[in-house]
């Protein structure tokens, strides 16, 4: 298996809920991201990764919380969402930091209820 | 402030003819620029990219052109053909080190191909 890998990819959850989204890539990358996809809006970025270490927290809020176990798998834990928190979460991937081009997974679509 | 913008949500072409999509840029400091493109259901998948050294890159039939003192760039793609149809989202970056790694996208153009 090559590639980025997101699961799950959908995901429907109430505000009180906690669920976590999880990639892998298998390109031998050491740079990790995720990414919100709102409708009709840029992708923004999120989180960034290096080599397990977190390098940029994008003023996220902290209901959104990283996890980055290895420079394989990243995780995304989410406890008391939003309804403004639905959207398409994208994890991609480079070689190191900065590298490009950037890898991406297919996304999860999170709806919360 | 939408630093890279695609001015046009949608567009459509005739297969084999020519599809130009546009992109515009407001931070000089940006110096590579790339083009990606998304089908339904999947991520975002690299499609040819541009350094600010340069006005032109092809790569079979996608061509980008970098016009810097307009701040716009450009893909080309001809000729056009039905599995091009996506949406293609255009990426700038200012290279660097330090925390200057950030892509920026635009919202994206919905290409549409018609047989």
């Amino acid at each position: 298996e090559t590639g980025v890998t997101q699961t799950p990819r959908h995901l429907v959850m109430g505000m009180t809920n906690k669920k976590s989204l999880k990639c892998e890539q298998h390109l031998g990358h050491n740079a990790m991201y995720w990414y919100k996809q709102s409708a009709k809006k840029p992708l923004e970025l999120m989180f960034v990764y290096s080599l397990e270490e977190r390098v940029e927290n994008n003023s996220v809020p902290s209901r959104f919380s990283p996890e980055c176990p290895n420079s394989s798998h990243l995780f995304l834990h989410l406890h008391t969402l939003q309804p403004e928190d639905s959207a398409l979460y994208l994890c991609a991937s480079s070689q190191v930091v900065g590298s490009q081009p950037q890898h991406f997974g297919d996304g999860t679509r999170l709806s919360i209820l | 402030d939408q630093q890279v913008k695609q001015n046009s949500p949608s567009l459509s072409v005739q297969e084999g003819r020519i599809s130009i999509l546009n992109c515009d840029y407001t931070n000089s400091m940006f110096d590579y620029f790339l083009w990606y493109k998304k089908y339904p259901a999947e991520g975002p998948t690299f499609l040819i990219s541009i350094s600010s050294i340069k006005d032109k890159n092809e790569d079979g039939r996608f061509t980008v052109f970098l016009n810097k003192s307009a701040k716009h760039l450009s893909l080309h793609i001809v000729p056009s053909q039905p599995g091009d149809s996506a949406v293609y989202f255009c990426a700038a970056i200012r290279n660097g080190g330090g925390s200057n790694y950030k892509l920026t996208f635009g919202k994206g153009t919905l290409l549409t191909v018609n047989p």
